[in-house]
């Protein structure tokens, strides 16, 4: 089954511990993407790769990273959490940047 | 830069009456149209898109939209709703340029049927 798969689903953790949330998509699509959604702003883009190695800034990239090692994976890394960073994460894929993008379940982060 | 402006957070329609989600944006390109619905504790589900061709589009669940460039609107509609249609739902652009950059979400609208 095609799909994007994120992992974990629900997360709880304390300012300033490392973590990391993978994304993984088996359709070999090139374009993946993060978003964060917050009530009343919708969901905003955090970072974005266009294929293996190529990553770049989106709207809100402040204390995030991310990596493209695979073209399958695109994981978000939070070096030091903070409370403002308490969000429901959402990855995207697609064939190429202006295909349909293909939204995984979302996980859910809370930072006390 | 682009924007996207849903006008009403909450609208509530009545099982079997006419659904209507306003979208307007703003793009300095011709954009792709996007129309995404989120279900409670659910990634979001593309309902339908605009990218060239005709400006009315059909997309799942009975669901429709039409692109207006005069008015730049892309509103959504379905003539009779059911309860299963409860759920936020996204209005979304993309340039049509060429960029790299994602999507520009509007702050969704959540469609609430009373039976």
């Amino acid at each position: 089954e095609a799909q994007v798969t994120q992992n974990p689903r629900y997360l709880i953790t304390v300012t300033g511990k490392k973590l990391t949330v993978t994304c993984s998509q088996n359709m070999n699509h090139e374009y993946m993407s993060w978003y964060r959604q917050d009530p009343g702003l919708g969901l905003r883009q955090i970072y974005y790769s266009m294929n293996v190695e190529v990553t770049d800034k989106g709207d809100v990239p402040e204390g995030y990273k991310v990596s493209r090692k695979e073209k399958r994976n695109f994981p978000l890394i939070l070096e030091s959490p903070s409370p403002n960073q308490t969000s429901l994460y959402f990855c995207a894929s697609s064939l190429m940047v202006s295909d349909t993008q293909y939204f995984g379940p979302g996980t859910r982060l809370t930072v006390l | 830069a682009q924007s996207v402006t849903q006008l009403g957070s909450h609208v509530s329609v009545s099982e079997g009456a006419l659904v209507l989600l306003r979208c307007n944006y703003s793009s300095s390109v011709p954009p792709y149209l996007f129309w995404y619905v989120q279900y409670p504790n659910q990634g979001l589900q593309l309902l339908l898109k605009y990218t060239t061709g005709a400006t009315l589009v059909k997309g799942i669940n009975g669901f429709e939209a039409e692109f207006k460039k005069s008015e730049t609107s892309f509103h959504l509609t379905k003539p009779s709703a059911h309860m299963s249609d409860a759920a936020e739902y996204f209005c979304a652009v993309r340039d049509s340029g060429g960029g790299a950059d994602g999507l520009t979400f509007g702050k969704g609208t959540h469609l609430i049927i009373q039976p």
